[in-house]
């Protein structure tokens, strides 16, 4: 059965540096949504990206944010300059639109550690 | 916006009893209900989903109803067993073919089944 990838499953970086965080979502999936988890609270929704743009995103998701699909499989999500508070799970998840089109699935995460 | 709230947060069984997660939303446009099974350090996987046309649905040990009257909906797993130990989800969505429905997530159930 495909599966959502995303690399690294772990990254550290230090306070104000970049990071990219890499999803493979699944290849005839049109719909792609990033989520993230600050451990021991919700996952919380941060953006969705539909034919090429961004559809929908959410307060945490300010101008340190972006995301690109810059070749047609990859979905990254960028944050410019990082924060402590940016420390959490971030889930990649995509979704179809024929069968079961409500059911994003999701990828295992990336850990990103903010020192 | 919608607001998912999950009860409990930890839930410790016997082999072989029953367990019941519950789950609240705020949103009565919401229309679909997935529940998702996380084991540690693998991805969320869905289990069991429901749409707000029906009022439950069953598959094998794992049942989910819904009262959307009320603004509820569970998760019923019978005859538990080890591998059911994970934490577990609900999210509430607006669910359509083409719209974005990203999801808001419950606070997550850890279960624990005791052999």
């Amino acid at each position: 059965e495909p599966e959502v990838t995303q690399t690294p499953s772990h990254q550290v970086t230090q306070m104000g540096q970049e990071v990219i965080l890499r999803c493979v979502p699944i290849s005839n999936h049109l719909y792609f949504y990033w989520y993230r988890q600050i451990l021991g609270q919700k996952v919380e929704f941060l953006v969705s990206f539909y034919n090429n743009e961004i559809s929908e995103k959410s307060e945490i998701f300010d101008d340190q944010f972006s995301v690109e699909r810059p070749d047609g499989s990859n979905f990254t999500l960028k944050i410019r300059s990082t924060k402590l508070e940016d420390s959490a799970m971030y889930f990649c998840a995509s979704r179809g639109t024929s069968g079961r089109f409500n059911e994003q699935y999701f990828g295992p995460g990336t850990r990103l550690t903010v020192t | 916006g919608e607001n998912v709230e999950q009860h409990p947060s930890t839930l410790s069984v016997q082999e072989g009893d029953s367990a019941v997660i519950k789950c609240t939303y705020s949103d009565s446009a919401s229309n679909y209900f997935p529940w998702y099974k996380q084991e540690l350090g693998k991805r969320p996987q869905l289990i069991i989903d429901i749409r707000s046309n029906v009022g439950e649905k069953k598959d094998q040990r794992i049942a989910v109803t819904l009262n959307k009257t009320a603004k509820h909906f569970s998760l019923h797993i019978t005859e538990t067993q080890p591998e059911d130990s994970a934490v577990y989800f609900c999210a509430a969505s607006i669910g359509a073919l083409y719209n974005f429905n990203k999801f808001y997530f419950g606070s997550g159930t850890k279960l624990n089944v005791k052999p």
